[in-house]
């Protein structure tokens, strides 16, 4: 069982559409953190969320963490081929100091 | 260095064959990780360091994996008697606090291992 769900898996759009990726943990989290992954890349930081209601934008993507923190979702407007990657969602429970990952969701826009 | 490098970047190796994989961590983290990514499967824990403390190994597969960090800086991750289950991208990451709420972490590029 993961400790972070993500979903969907895989999702392909065409360019301009929106989308919603959703994290969800049935634990109670002090942040969570998004990440997007290139091929041949390491996991690049997008955001933290830290506060229970909190909601975050970066340009075209708009980042929300649940009233209760245990559960996180990331909006894209408007989604450009650029956007293609894995997005994993990350986080730690209270008191550890090793974040535990989603297996992700796989985006890939259509030009 | 200005990011988390990681060598080799490719390694194809037969089963059986001992391996090494190196992280160099940004200058000044005290925090090392190392994660393994199969396909599909996402991010899986291996191995913490944290300053001078005792590693926390709790995600180790099995004893023919090791890793050390010598001068707490540059960490070398050892799998012994490689199996094709152990066929996998081998991420390091580094953070410069590692103290609780800290948790992002800069990754480096990764090794790709390939037992045949």
């Amino acid at each position: 069982t993961q400790l972070l769900e993500q979903s969907p898996q895989f999702l392909s759009i065409q360019e301009g559409e929106n989308l919603t990726v959703y994290c969800n943990s049935s634990s109670v989290f002090s942040s969570l953190q998004w990440y997007r992954q290139e091929p041949g890349e390491g996991p690049v930081l997008l955001v933290t969320v830290v506060t229970g209601g909190e909601v975050k934008k970066l340009k075209r993507l708009t980042f929300q963490f649940g009233d209760a923190r245990k559960d996180s979702s990331l909006h894209i407007t408007a989604a450009q081929p650029g956007d293609t990657g894995l997005y994993l969602c990350a986080g730690a429970k209270g008191g550890s100091y090793i974040p535990t990952f989603g297996r992700g969701t796989s985006l890939i826009v259509h030009p | 260095g200005a990011g988390v490098s990681q060598s080799p970047s490719n390694k194809v190796t037969e089963k059986g064959k001992d391996v090494e994989l190196r992280c160099d961590p940004i200058s000044g983290h005290t925090a090392l990780y190392w994660y393994r990514q199969s396909l599909g499967q996402g991010l899986e824990f291996l191995i913490y360091f944290q300053g001078n403390s005792a590693p926390d190994k709790s995600g180790l597969p099995s004893d023919r994996f090791s890793a050390e960090r010598t001068g707490g800086s540059v960490s070398t991750l050892t799998i012994q008697r490689t199996q094709q289950e152990d066929s996998a991208v081998y991420l390091c990451a580094s953070n410069p606090a590692g103290g609780p709420g800290a948790n992002v972490l800069t990754f480096g590029a990764g090794s790709r291992l390939t037992v045949l």
